[in-house]
């Protein structure tokens, strides 16, 4: 049961526009949300995380919208660079129980930013 | 230390042998995780600990993995039997929280191939 599901395996944007990456939920439970990046042979990074209590956090050149009633959340990157080409992962702390403390994460997107 | 030190970085075993893989946590910091990402997926939960103690062990594939973890600091996880299914990057991070809505620190993984 994958309760958090990257449709998009890969996308491929100019330098300078902007990337928009998505991310669907299935558990109405969760109420947190976290973006992580992770670049080839290294552990992914934490980039932005939004409560379920608001509907967008901001934070420089990176947006997370979220959307409650469609379960949808996405990650806005404007302008996006090269150096931002990497996999993307949404993720999703456990609601309740024993899984409190785990994230559960989507498949990734693989961005790939072009010069 | 600075971040989560994983060894060994790269280990290539023959099928049906065991292995051992150790996770050095940051230092102070009560939670440890350990994933998975086989090729082309995405982050696959196995086992988390809170302290020396394991509250949700619900990832783990079979009973030839386990994992333990001393004195609150390093955790070792074991593969007995290897398959070449377990082909796979194996990710610890650790976490000051008990929560993780406030994410947490991954290290570089380990990449185990069975052949």
């Amino acid at each position: 049961d994958q309760q958090v599901k990257q449709n998009s395996p890969s996308l491929s944007v100019q330098e300078g526009r902007i990337s928009i990456l998505n991310c669907d939920y299935t558990n109405s439970m969760f109420d947190y949300f976290l973006w992580y990046k992770k670049y080839p042979a290294e552990g992914p990074t934490f980039l932005i995380s939004i409560s379920s209590i608001k509907d967008k956090n901001e934070d420089g050149r990176f947006t997370v919208f979220l959307n409650k009633s469609a379960k949808h959340l996405s990650l806005h990157i404007v302008p996006s660079q090269p150096g931002d080409s990497a996999v993307y992962f949404c993720a999703a702390p456990g609601a309740g129980g024993t899984s409190y403390g785990k994230l559960t994460f989507g498949q990734g997107t693989i961005l790939t930013v072009h010069p | 230390g600075a971040g989560v030190s994983q060894s060994p970085s790269n280990k290539v075993t023959e099928k049906g042998k065991d292995v051992e893989l150790r996770c050095d946590p940051i230092s102070g910091h009560t939670a440890l995780y350990w994933y998975r990402q086989s090729l082309g997926q995405g982050l696959e939960f196995l086992i988390y600990f809170q302290g020396n103690s394991a509250p949700d062990k619900s990832g783990l594939p079979s009973d030839r993995f386990s994992a333990e973890r001393t004195g609150g600091s390093v955790s070792t996880l074991t593969i007995q039997r290897t398959q070449q299914e377990d082909s796979a990057v194996y990710l610890c991070a650790s976490s000051p929280h008990s929560t993780a809505n406030y994410g947490y620190t991954f290290g570089s993984g380990t990449r185990l191939t069975v052949v």
